[in-house]
């Protein structure tokens, strides 16, 4: 089946530091999202990218679609303590748009 | 506007005993996701309905795992017997939409807490 690499799996940084992760995989998506997981709660979607090649912003959070279609980063600006928890990125493709495949996730921890 | 409610938050179960999860999407969602995430993974799609009917169940372990949805607004996930590996986090998530190769947004649960001992 389908699998994502999803790297680092963890990250421990100052706040005010700039975040990398990316996601690589060895199958096509049409769709890479990203959602942010905080403890006892379910994920949450922070950005969606459709085009390959796409760049897309939300606040302090950029992600990009790779020209492949086979990999995606994400980016976070100017950390802050409440950007602490668990990222994931996940891919869609084939007939059935509705089935995402997972990453493992990266565990952001920011000191203050 | 209600987000996806799911109970229990916590199960604890031992081996062979069986376990029912109910999820209430988000009003007027047509579409509904089981996923299950593993301590340390990210969440791995079980089934999806389409209204009440299946959408994909090719992940779900159907010699012990059962879903329904049979008015097609809430579902009930089981497991019967369950096993130690199937301790885990069980999310339900919905969306608006579904057309095969378009999907809306997915809204998560906060999820129900299953251990197996």
């Amino acid at each position: 089946g389908q699998q994502l690499n999803q790297s680092p799996q963890s990250m421990f940084i100052q706040e005010g530091e700039d975040v990398s992760m990316n996601c690589t995989s060895s199958s096509i998506f049409n769709t890479w999202l990203w959602y942010k997981q905080d403890p006892g709660e379910g994920p949450v979607l922070l950005i969606a990218l459709y085009k390959a090649g796409e760049l897309t912003s939300n606040g302090r959070l950029t992600a990009q679609f790779g020209i492949t279609r086979k990999d995606s980063f994400l980016n976070i600006s100017a950390s802050i303590p409440s950007d602490v928890g668990i990222y994931f990125c996940a891919g869609q493709g084939g007939t059935n748009a509705g089935k995402s495949t997972f990453g493992d996730g990266t565990t952001l921890t920011v000191k203050p | 506007e209600a987000g996806v409610a799911q109970s229990p938050r916590y199960k604890i179960i031992e081996k062979r005993q069986s376990v029912a999860f109910w999820c209430n999407p988000i009003s007027g969602h047509a579409t509904l996701y089981w996923y299950q995430q593993i301590l340390g993974q990210g969440p791995k799609l079980l089934i999806q309905f389409q209204n009440n009917g299946v959408v994909d169940d090719s992940q779900l372990p159907k010699d012990r795992f059962s879903a329904e949805r049979l008015k097609g607004v809430d579902s009930t996930l089981k497991i019967q017997p369950a096993k130690l590996e199937d301790s885990a986090v069980y999310l339900c998530a919905s969306s608006r939409i579904w057309g095969g190769s378009y999907t809306d947004t997915q809204y998560f649960g906060p999820g129900t807490r299953l251990t197996v001992l």
